[in-house]
């Protein structure tokens, strides 16, 4: 079946080093990519998302590129803040065919702390 | 503020009792989704609803059922609570229209704690 792999954490960095956090996935099809971000004692929240290959997705200095070769969904930053720090969640869309049956399929999460 | 809201957002119960954890929204989607969360495991899905009596399996739905009666409110019990139960729960809801036609926005959790 689909599913998410993820790099596991913690990734521990200091202010303004480059960031990369990996993901691969198996899928059939042609699912969607997203990165999704917790931060302490919230729910998730989406940080960025690719519909097709080779698309870009981007968003607060967040880049990731949907990679269909070699199945893979990196997510990067170049300069990180001590605000990124948080839970880092890679996802796939599971649809089936059936736009009721939608739904994600979420890797196990890598924790990111950024050291001022 | 996407308009949803999980209640309670702490629980601590004993093993054995049923337990019925509310999501509701403002936002009149017509998909909704109950995840719970535990370290190692990322989110996992236990039940999802596609419409107003309308709900289906997730990977992980044995010891839990789901009600939705009406489009706002999505209802997830655990008839007789265990352990293996204490988790961290999330809703989610999904527009089914637009650019955010499969993007889930996440309430903020309710922390399940099974002695």
């Amino acid at each position: 079946g689909n599913s998410v792999t993820q790099m596991e954490g913690p990734v521990t960095l200091s202010e303004e080093a480059f960031l990369t956090i990996n993901c691969t996935y198996t899928a059939t099809g042609y699912p969607s990519l997203f990165w999704y971000v917790q931060y302490p004692g919230e729910g998730l929240q989406l940080l960025l998302k690719a519909t097709k290959a080779d698309d870009k997705g981007s968003n607060k200095g967040f880049e990731a590129t949907y990679r269909k070769e070699t199945t893979s969904f990196h997510l990067e930053k170049g300069s990180v803040q001590v605000s990124d720090s948080a839970v880092y969640f890679c996802a796939l869309s599971d649809e089936r065919g059936l736009d009721s049956s939608y739904k994600l399929i979420f890797g196990s999460g890598t924790r990111l702390l950024v050291r001022p | 503020d996407a308009g949803i809201t999980q209640s309670p957002r702490h629980k601590v119960t004993e093993t054995g009792t049923p337990v019925t954890l509310r999501c509701h929204q403002t936002e009149n989607h017509r998909y909704m989704y109950w995840y719970r969360q535990d370290p190692g495991h990322g989110l996992r899905l236990i039940h999802y609803s596609y419409g107003v009596k309308d709900t289906d399996k997730g990977e992980v739905s044995d010891g839990y059922s789901v009600s939705r009666s009406k489009t706002e409110d999505f209802l997830l019990t655990l008839e007789s609570a265990t352990s293996s139960q204490t988790s961290v729960y999330f809703c989610a809801i999904r527009d089914s229209l637009g650019h955010g036609a499969n993007v889930l926005t996440f309430g903020a959790g309710s922390r399940l704690t099974v002695l």
